[in-house]
């Protein structure tokens, strides 16, 4: 059964730097989301993407975060700038279609640490 | 604002006990309601939604619009139950986002 992918499984980064988080969804899926799981707390959306465009995004995803689908397998999260905050779990998910019924499947995630 | 509450952070059964893992939620409209297991060092996956009305591994969740609920439910536990559990929620119109309870770990003892 097709899944989706995550890499690196686990990210160790220095407050300040730059980290690109990558997922490659299942390959006819056309909606993309990003979400996150800070230690003991609930899984938080991030944002949607579809059409290679945002299509929804939460108050958490400012301007140091942004996403692309760079060529027609990769769906990648940028953190800018990290902040000790940024540490969690970030989770990405695909969906072939939206609305009732349609299923998101989770990727295994990706463990950020900001140092 | 919509959101979804799991009261039990721990829920420690025998095996061959019932289960009920509770979830409550909050919104006006006409949510679709999802549970979402994690086993140990493995991915979330979608175990039911409301829609669908079926049974998975023995478990069911009834949606109660009174109540504003959406229990997880199984008679009989097994030990490879034990996993967390995580209810959520998704508007029905203008979004696709999911909305995440905190999540219950379930443990089931031999």
């Amino acid at each position: 059964e097709p899944e989706v992918t995550q890499t690196p499984s686990h990210q160790v980064t220095q407050m300040g730097q730059e980290v690109i988080l990558r997922c490659v969804p299942i390959s006819n899926h056309l909606y993309f989301y990003w979400y996150r799981q800070i230690l003991g707390q609930k899984v938080e959306f991030l944002v949607s993407f579809y059409n290679n465009e945002i299509s929804e995004k939460s108050e958490i995803f400012d301007d140091q975060f942004s996403v692309e689908r760079p060529d027609g397998s990769n769906f990648t999260l940028k953190i800018r700038s990290t902040k000790l905050e940024d540490s969690a779990m970030y989770f990405c998910a695909s969906s072939q279609r939206t609305g009732r019924g349609y299923e998101q499947y989770f990727g295994p995630g990706t463990r950020l640490t900001v140092t | 604002a919509q959101r979804v509450t799991q009261p039990e952070k721990l829920l420690s059964v025998f095996k061959g006990a019932p289960v009920e893992l509770k979830c409550n939620y909050s919104y006006s409209g006409s949510p679709e309601l999802f549970w979402y297991v994690q086993y140990s060092r493995q991915r979330l996956q979608l175990l039911l939604r409301h829609i669908s009305r079926e049974s998975i591994k023995g478990f069911t969740a009834d949606l109660n619009k009174g109540e504003t609920s959406f229990h997880l439910k199984k008679p009989f536990a097994q030990e490879e139950d034990s996993a967390m559990y995580y209810c959520a929620l998704r508007k029905t119109y203008n979004t696709d986002k999911l909305i995440f309870g905190t999540g219950t770990r379930l443990q089931v003892f031999p």
